[in-house]
């Protein structure tokens, strides 16, 4: 196990609602990227957190925002939902900025309808 | 943009035979290189790593390669098992931004 826990496990959402998805990063880690996975694709990155800052962002409309907090726990928040948003979102901690390896949690899966 | 090719997109061998996985990417200031497995379901869980100042590196049963004027870095897995099976993504990060961008993926399976 990462260390890394995202909750919920599975979330089923109807198009035009909102959700907000939680992610635990590891003791110590300062970073959280948050990643989208469409079935049978790589992960996107959607967008990375760095000390409660946003430090990049990938492709995605600003209807994806994110938090992070100073416990560097982090939310990802999706507006006026889409079928296309359904996916597997993997949030990854990493020690700091540019450092080493990320490691992933378990991910929500997010089915909208 | 930044694109990480990944090539075959399914990978079916005997148990015992070695397996290949080749990716290629496009931006020069690449310079960290991950290997993931996923399984169904599941995490993508880190199963080795490479820096630009290496060239290869080798884990048990496990080794990459990194070929940085062709931009092509590879995952061989010698003596397959059943247990390899799964789906295994190459990614690649910059040194100026710190996001993973990752191929499409490759399904292999190992056939006992």
């Amino acid at each position: 196990e990462t260390g890394v826990t995202q909750s919920p496990t599975h979330l089923i959402k109807t198009r035009g609602q909102q959700v907000t998805l939680r992610c635990s990063s590891q003791s110590g880690h300062n970073t959280v990227s948050w990643y989208q996975q469409a079935l049978g694709q790589g992960p996107q990155f959607i967008f990375q957190y760095y000390r409660e800052e946003e430090n990049g962002r990938g492709n995605f409309p600003p209807r994806f925002s994110g938090l992070q907090f100073p416990n560097y726990s982090s939310e990802l928040n999706v507006n006026a939902l889409e079928l296309d948003d359904s996916a597997l979102y993997l949030c990854a901690s990493s020690p700091s900025v540019g450092d080493t390896e990320a490691f992933f949690g378990q991910g929500t899966r997010l089915t909208v309808v | 943009g930044e694109n990480v090719e990944q090539h075959p997109s399914t990978l079916s061998v005997q148990e015992g035979d070695s397996a290949v996985i080749k990716c290629t990417y496009s931006d020069s200031a690449s310079n960290y290189f991950p290997w993931y497995k996923q399984e169904l379901g599941k995490r993508p869980q880190l199963i080795i790593d490479i820096r630009s100042n290496v060239g290869e590196k080798k884990d048990q049963r496990i080794a990459v390669t990194l070929n940085k004027t062709a931009k092509h870095f590879s995952l061989h897995i010698t003596e397959t098992q059943p247990e390899d099976s799964a789906v295994y993504f190459c990614a690649a990060r910059s040194y100026n931004t710190d996001k993973l961008i990752f191929g499409t993926g490759t399904r292999l399976q190992v056939f006992p």
